[in-house]
């Protein structure tokens, strides 16, 4: 089936640090992929759609500098955390969604970002 | 505009013991309905999906669905919990588009 990767599983950096996050779709091309953000007890969050070759479009609220994200390939999505502070810290998921309308949204296994 | 609504934030259910965990959704248009489940410090994976046919629909790990269209509902079932099931479940709902809209999640803590 779709797989989705996503890496690092879990990062600690160092307030004013930029991170960087991946996510690969593995076994198919995927034009548009989603990032989302969940905060402690509280469901998931869309951040961002990623497309292909063109700018992502954010959700209302999201810092477009803060949050940049790169879609250079139809196999990868990267989300970099500029200048980190303590309150981005975050559990954060990405997903995709395979081609033929198969309906079901793969998800990669989500990034543990820690602020220190 | 598509919304889902998890009424109950948490359920403690006894192992061995059924569960049903509800999901309720609007939305004006043909929908898809998901169940994903997400595992301590892991991420999401799909339990069982709904696009169209069998309203009654059955996903991994012994758990079913029925798609309720009169009652604009997607609750998951199971006839018999385990300790492993003990996780963070959440539904959502597609418009078939690119919009994926999550519910709030529901805790599921299984008893010994």
């Amino acid at each position: 089936g779709a797989v989705v990767s996503q890496h690092p599983s879990r990062v600690i950096c160092k307030s004013g640090t930029s991170v960087k996050i991946e996510c690969r779709s593995l076994d198919f091309q995927a034009t548009t992929m989603f990032w989302y953000r969940q905060f402690p007890k509280q469901s998931l969050m869309l951040m961002a759609t990623s497309n292909e070759g063109s700018k992502a479009t954010y959700e209302q609220g999201v810092e477009k500098d803060k949050f940049l994200i790169n879609h250079a390939s139809l196999t990868l999505s990267t989300l970099t955390v500029t200048s980190a502070h303590p309150e981005d810290s975050s559990f954060y998921i990405c997903s995709a969604r395979p081609p033929l309308g198969q309906g079901g949204y793969t998800f990669g296994s989500g990034t543990r970002l820690t602020v220190v | 505009a598509q919304s889902v609504t998890q009424l109950d934030s948490q359920v403690p259910v006894f192992e061995e013991a059924p569960v049903e965990l509800r999901c309720n959704y609007s939305s004006s248009v043909s929908v898809y309905l998901f169940w994903y489940v997400q595992y301590p410090n892991q991420g999401l994976q799909l339990l069982l999906k709904y696009l169209s046919g069998s309203t009654l629909v059955k996903g991994i790990n012994g758990f079913e669905a029925e798609f309720n269209k009169s009652q604009t509902s997607f609750h998951l079932r199971k006839p018999s919990v385990h300790i492993s099931d003990t996780a963070e479940y959440f539904c959502a709902v597609s418009d078939g588009a690119n919009n994926l809209f999550f519910g709030t999640g529901t805790r599921l803590t299984v008893i010994p």
